[in-house]
C-alpha cells in the first residue's frame, strides 16, 4: 500500500521555465511534508517543507503547495535551471512516527538547455 | 552539509553470508536511519534508532538487523544476505525526531550486491 505517491516518473522541461512536481497521499494523519532532490550515486538533500498547517512555503526558486483537501502537494521551480536536473522524492512524516519518513517513488526531472 | 559517513561505500558479497554496513554521524543528533533505496519504490526505512540501545522496526525491517551502542554508530546487519536485499542503502540522521516537524539528513549511500 503505497501511502505517498509520484505518479510522474520524469518530466522533461525548458530551462528558464516552470518545474512542477505533483505528489500525492492517502495518509491523513501525515502533517509534514518534505521535498528531497537526489543526483547519481549521492544521498537525497532536503530541499524545502512544509506544515499541515499551512498552504504553502517558498525558499528561493523553489516553491511547495499543499493542498489538504486534496492530499496533494507540488513542489514548483522557477525559473528552472539545468543543474536542477535530479531525481525528485516527496517524503511525509507524523508527529507520532519518530520523525519516519515515507516515500515517493521520484521522479526524474531533465531540465534541458 | 550534516557530518554522516557511511561504509563500505560499494560492497560486493555471496548469498548466505553475514554483511554488516556501519553509519557514523559527527552531529551528536539523537536519531538514526537506515533506508533502502529500489527502483519503483523510492526509499523505504529499515530500522531506526531513538537513542543508544533504543531501536524499533520500520516498513521492510525482515532479514534486518540493527545495533547502536554509541550516539555517533548505527549500524546494519545482514545476517544471511540474499540477492533481494541488492540494493542501495542511505542512513540518516535527524535531531529532534518523534513528536516534532523536523528534516532527515542523509549520508551518501552504500551500494551492496548480493551474488
Amino acid at each position: 500500500d503505497q501511502q505517498v505517491k509520484q505518479n510522474s516518473p520524469s518530466l522533461s522541461v525548458q530551462e528558464g521555465r516552470i518545474s512542477i512536481l505533483n505528489c500525492d497521499y492517502t495518509n491523513s494523519m501525515f502533517d509534514y511534508f518534505l521535498w528531497y532532490k537526489k543526483y547519481p550515486a549521492e544521498g537525497p538533500t532536503f530541499l524545502i517543507s512544509i506544515s499541515s498547517i499551512k498552504d504553502k512555503n517558498e525558499d528561493g526558486r523553489f516553491t511547495v503547495f499543499l493542498n489538504k483537501s486534496a492530499k496533494h502537494l507540488s513542489l514548483h521551480i522557477v525559473p528552472s535551471q539545468p543543474g536542477d536536473s535530479a531525481v525528485y522524492f516527496c517524503a511525509a512524516s507524523t508527529r507520532t512516527s519518530y520523525g519516519k519518513l515515507t516515500f515517493g517513488q521520484g521522479t526524474i526531472l531533465t531540465v534541458h538547455p | 552539509d550534516a557530518g554522516i559517513t557511511q561504509s563500505p561505500r560499494h560492497k560486493v558479497t555471496e548469498t548466505g553470508t553475514p554483511v554488516t554496513l556501519r553509519c557514523h554521524q559527527t552531529e551528536n543528533h539523537r536519531y538514526m536511519y537506515w533506508y533502502r533505496q529500489d527502483p519503483g519504490h523510492g526509499l523505504r526505512l529499515i530500522h531506526y534508532s531513538y537513542g543508544v540501545k533504543d531501536t524499533d522496526k520500520g516498513e521492510v525491517s525482515d532479514g534486518y538487523s540493527v545495533s547502536r551502542s554509541k550516539t555517533e554508530d548505527f549500524l546494519l546487519t545482514l545476517e544471511s544476505a540474499t540477492s533481494s536485499q541488492t540494493s542501495v542503502y542511505f542512513c540518516a540522521i535527524s535531531e529532534l525526531g518523534a513528536g516534532m516537524q523536523d528534516t532527515q539528513y542523509f549520508g551518501p549511500g552504500t551500494r551492496l550486491t548480493v551474488l
